[in-house]
């Protein structure tokens, strides 16, 4: 957790707003992956990033390697967004080693 | 339709015993993995294996050990089982395990020692 900081650790957000989580790395982070945990436990891939941008539906996410952060932006929230987002960093570039933080643990109210 | 299958999902085992939790994946991937997520702590990376051989071991303890029978399989067996083994077991895979691969879970194997 150390190395990965996420935040913030709770975020409660109103169906149809918007919101940013973000991930500041102490660490050379090669590739980032944001994945979602969902109530149910499972964790879903959401994206893989190298340095740059990229969207997927409501989501969209950023890794800036120079300044080791990465963004996930939701827009338009909805129930169904609620869960645990991780951030996971990759450091080592040839085991496949991610090191994760903490989470941030979402919650989309009606 | 899981394509990465974790068996059993659930496990209760008694302090000192032996459990091997299973793996399979059906998405065609070189590389498997195996992380441990336990209360309050991040996803804690335990072992890769590409081609069914060990790639990166991060566990301090022999009593982890895996098993790789086949391309698509990686067992976890777990020797002289402690209250702190629990936690919830994912395995994963990736095509490779060079940086730009992605990756996947299974549902996890949730462990608890009593």
């Amino acid at each position: 957790g150390d190395k990965v900081k996420q935040s913030p650790s709770a975020l409660s957000l109103q169906e149809g707003t918007n919101s940013a989580l973000r991930c500041n790395f102490s660490i050379a982070a090669t590739t980032v992956q944001w994945f979602l945990q969902n109530p149910r436990g499972s964790l879903i891939n959401l994206f893989y990033l190298v340095p740059g941008t990229k969207e997927n539906g409501r989501l969209k996410s950023a890794f800036d390697s120079k300044e080791s952060y990465s963004t996930l932006h939701i827009r338009d929230a909805q129930l169904e967004d609620s869960g645990t987002y991780f951030c996971a960093a990759d450091i080592t570039g040839n085991t496949g080693k991610l090191i994760f933080g903490l989470g941030t643990t979402l919650q989309v109210q009606p | 339709d899981p394509k990465i299958i974790q068996k059993p999902k659930y496990l209760v085992a008694v302090t000192g015993s032996e459990k091997i939790l299973i793996c399979e994946q059906y998405l065609g991937h070189n590389a498997m993995y195996w992380y441990r997520q336990s209360a309050k702590k991040p996803l804690e990376f335990m072992f890769s294996y590409s081609y069914q051989k060990l790639m990166d071991n991060q566990t301090a303890s022999s009593r982890f050990q895996p098993q790789s029978s086949k391309k698509n399989h990686l067992d976890l067996q777990i020797t002289a089982l402690k209250p702190d083994d629990s936690a919830t077991y994912f395995c994963a895979s990736s095509h490779g395990t060079v940086s730009n691969e992605r990756l996947f879970f299974g549902h996890g194997t949730k462990l608890s020692v009593l």
